[in-house]
């Protein structure tokens, strides 16, 4: 069974810095891929990025990119320029290649102060 | 079109009562999910149907039934209901069972 880990229940950042939220995993598969989502407290879940563990490029969107460490089952997200609109619970979530379900972390409560 | 919309919003109802909520998707989507969440926690899966199938149930209690009448629509049939069972009901869709999936606002369930 996969697991997903997110240490951080709580960060914070003021507007305009860089935070790093981290997330690790735990899987004997070789395909999977892993998501991060935010959750506003308007409560929908918005993708925010996605990466394919085969892919050794780490994927960016904007403000928001990651930093995959497949040996070590680590994968981060880095929000820069943060905005006022960052302020949200983000879930790291692991799908396998063939997978059936996602497996969801905890989430990382994530504060931006003005 | 990158939605997904949930109906009602909100929901109140009685341990006795019978109610449904309802999810719709017009990408093309042939997957299509339900979960639960409760405050401050992950979304934990109910559902899943693949091409109007279910693929999975999470062991769910009877008293949710589930139902993909065709591949834009899924709604959750709920009966005697029981106070935990209060949460935020969140439908998802994806291309496939193993893509990325979108999610629904939510429906906000009280169980009185």
């Amino acid at each position: 069974a996969q697991t997903v880990t997110q240490s951080q229940p709580e960060m914070s950042v003021q507007e305009a810095e860089t935070v790093t939220l981290s997330c690790t995993y735990d899987t004997s598969e070789n395909n999977y891929y892993l998501f991060w989502y935010k959750q506003p407290p308007s409560r929908q879940m918005i993708l925010v990025i996605r990466q394919e563990a085969y892919k050794q490029q780490n994927a960016t969107e904007n403000r928001f990119s990651v930093n995959f460490q497949k040996a070590a089952k680590s994968f981060s997200l880095k929000i820069s320029d943060s905005q006022l609109g960052d302020t949200a619970m983000y879930f790291c979530a692991f799908g396998s290649g063939g997978y059936q379900k996602v497996t969801f972390g905890t989430g990382t409560k994530l504060q931006v102060i003005p | 079109d990158t939605e997904v919309t949930q109906t009602p919003k909100h929901l109140v109802m009685g341990m006795t009562n019978k109610k449904s909520l309802k999810c719709e998707q017009h990408m093309g989507h042939r997957a299509m999910y339900w979960y639960k969440q409760k405050a401050k926690k992950p979304p934990e899966l109910m559902f899943v149907y693949s091409y109007e199938k279910l693929s999975i149930n999470e062991s769910v209690p009877s008293r949710f039934s589930p139902e993909c009448p065709n591949s834009s629509l899924l709604n959750l049939h709920l009966h005697a209901l029981q106070p935990e069972d209060s949460a935020l009901y969140l439908c998802a869709s994806s291309l496939r069972q193993s893509d990325t999936q979108y999610f629904g606002p939510g429906t906000r369930l009280t169980v009185l």
